[in-house]
C-alpha cells in the first residue's frame, strides 16, 4: 500500500513570497491533516479535513495560510506571503476514518524564508 | 489546554545500555496515547497506540506502558539503528471537531553509540 505523498520536498523562498504545498492521502483515507513542525519541536495541527470539508482550522493563520481539498482526494497547503517565522517542515497525515485512530503521515516538504 | 510534555529533551546511551523515555499528559479526557519514530529528513512513523492505564504494547526492542498521567517507553538493549527523534502524541475523546487531533510533545531525541 502506498504511503501519504507529499511535494516538493524542500522549498526556498523569500519572505512575502507565495508558496504551494501538495499531498496526496493514502488511498481511502477520508481524514487529512496539514502540521507545521518548526526545528527542535513536534508537529502542531494547522487545519483538518474530513472528505472536502473543514473539520477543524483553528490554529491555521486564515490572513496568510490557506487549504483546500477538492474531491476529497488530494490536498493543497498554501502560504502568502510568507513570513521569515513560517520556515518549518510541514506534514501531512491521513488516517482511515472508520477502521482506527493511527494517523500516517508523509515525508514533509522543509520550507526555508529568507 | 491539552498538553504533552516529553523528558528527557535529549538521551545518550551506549549499545546494549536500556533505559526508558517520559512523556506526561494533561488532556481532557484521553481517547489515545500515541508514539510515534521521526528520523531526519522523514516524517514521524507510527509505533504504538495506548488506549488505557495498564495497558502495554511491545515492538522488537520497545514497551510502551500508559498510566493515568504519563506513558514510558522502555528501551532493551538499544542498538545504534535505534538511534531518532522519539515523538509522544494525545487525542482527546472531545467530540465533534476536536476528533482525532493530534497534540504533541517536543520529542525525545536519543542517540546510540555502538
Amino acid at each position: 500500500e502506498a504511503g501519504v505523498a507529499q511535494s516538493p520536498r524542500y522549498k526556498i523562498i523569500e519572505k512575502r513570497q507565495s508558496v504551494a504545498f501538495w499531498c496526496n492521502p493514502i488511498s481511502g483515507h477520508a481524514t487529512l491533516y496539514w502540521y507545521q513542525q518548526i526545528l527542535g519541536q513536534g508537529p502542531k495541527l494547522l487545519i483538518q479535513f474530513q472528505n472536502n470539508g473543514v473539520v477543524d482550522d483553528s490554529q491555521l493563520p486564515k490572513d496568510r495560510f490557506s487549504a483546500e481539498r477538492l474531491k476529497g482526494v488530494d490536498s493543497t497547503l498554501k502560504i502568502q506571503p510568507a513570513k521569515l517565522e513560517d520556515s518549518a517542515v510541514y506534514l501531512c497525515a491521513s488516517r482511515d476514518t472508520h477502521k482506527a485512530d493511527t494517523q500516517y503521515f508523509g515525508p514533509g516538504t522543509r520550507l526555508t524564508v529568507l | 489546554e491539552d498538553q504533552v510534555t516529553q523528558s528527557p529533551e535529549a538521551l545518550r546511551l551506549q549499545e546494549g545500555e536500556s533505559s526508558s523515555l517520559n512523556c506526561s499528559y494533561t488532556v481532557s479526557g484521553l481517547r489515545g496515547l500515541f508514539w510515534y519514530r521521526q528520523d531526519p529528513g522523514k516524517g514521524p512513523e507510527f509505533l504504538f497506540t495506548l488506549y488505557s492505564a495498564g495497558e502495554e504494547k511491545e515492538k522488537e526492542r520497545l514497551k510502551a506502558t500508559l498510566t493515568k498521567k504519563e506513558s514510558f517507553l522502555h528501551i532493551t538493549a538499544p542498538k545504534p539503528e535505534d538511534s531518532a527523534t522519539y515523538l509522544c502524541a494525545a487525542s482527546a475523546n472531545a467530540g465533534g471537531t476536536s476528533y482525532g487531533k493530534l497534540t504533541f510533545g517536543q520529542g525525545t531525541i536519543l542517540t546510540v553509540h555502538p
